[in-house]
């Protein structure tokens, strides 16, 4: 089966870093990705991780280990319209399913 | 580029009446559409697998006969709630994929359609 957790919510401060975490334990698992979502739209992508590291793009950075099963996002220099929910999702299988895990709900505060 | 559009994005219904969704990939070929469906305070769950010309693969619990989908072109999906009831009340989500396992290859959503069955 598939199983992705992630904490349900956090909390952080404007200009700050924040990390969140996912684990996931998926079969024919293929990479990782992270995406940003606001409230009653759909999801942007941020990363897509498939060999284990660090990958960073302008503010946000995502990491893998595949051994462990686990990734984060970090998010730099915190700003107010990073509030929203992130969704850690696996790839997996040969026709791409991505199963998605319920989502960190971000709020940042000033 | 790599833009999906869904039709409608807003859609109210009586209670046993059925409701199609479009969704197209406006400047790509998607070799496969999924459908996802998300209740509030709840993250994406995968309905349906559509490939081009084929039948699509439902996940488990998903009722294939209730939510039809046909993916008829390399644009276009379609996913109809037949005789919807107010717990299929929820926001309908599809995305496009170009290929397979191809590096750093995203699925590509679409806006949503927000479902409200009286």
């Amino acid at each position: 089966g598939q199983n992705i957790d992630q904490p349900t919510e956090m909390t952080a401060t404007e200009g700050a870093i924040v990390q969140i975490n996912c684990t996931y334990q998926t079969s024919g698992f293929n990479g990782l990705f992270w995406y940003q979502q606001h409230a009653g739209e759909a999801p942007t992508f941020l990363s897509y991780n498939v060999l284990d590291g660090l990958e960073e793009k302008g503010r946000f950075s995502s990491f893998l280990s595949r051994s462990k099963g686990y990734s984060y996002l970090l998010l730099k220099e915190l700003q107010m319209k990073d509030s929203a929910s992130y969704l850690c999702a696996a790839l997996s299988g040969g026709y791409q399913k991505v199963t998605f895990g319920i989502g960190t709900k971000l709020q940042v505060i000033p | 580029g790599a833009v999906v559009s869904q039709h409608p994005s807003w859609v109210i219904c009586k209670s046993g009446t059925s409701v199609k969704i479009e969704c197209r990939s406006l400047d790509f070929q998607a070799t496969t559409m999924f459908w996802y469906r998300q209740f509030p305070k709840q993250s994406l769950m995968l309905m349906a697998t559509s490939n081009e010309g084929s039948k699509a693969t439902y996940e488990q619990g998903v009722e294939k006969d209730k939510f039809l989908i046909n993916h008829a072109s390399l644009t276009l999906s379609t996913l109809t709630v037949t005789s919807a009831h107010p717990e299929d009340s929820s926001f309908y989500i599809c995305s496009a994929s170009t290929g397979w396992r191809e590096r750093g290859e995203t699925q590509y959503f679409g806006p949503g359609t927000r479902l409200l069955v009286l």
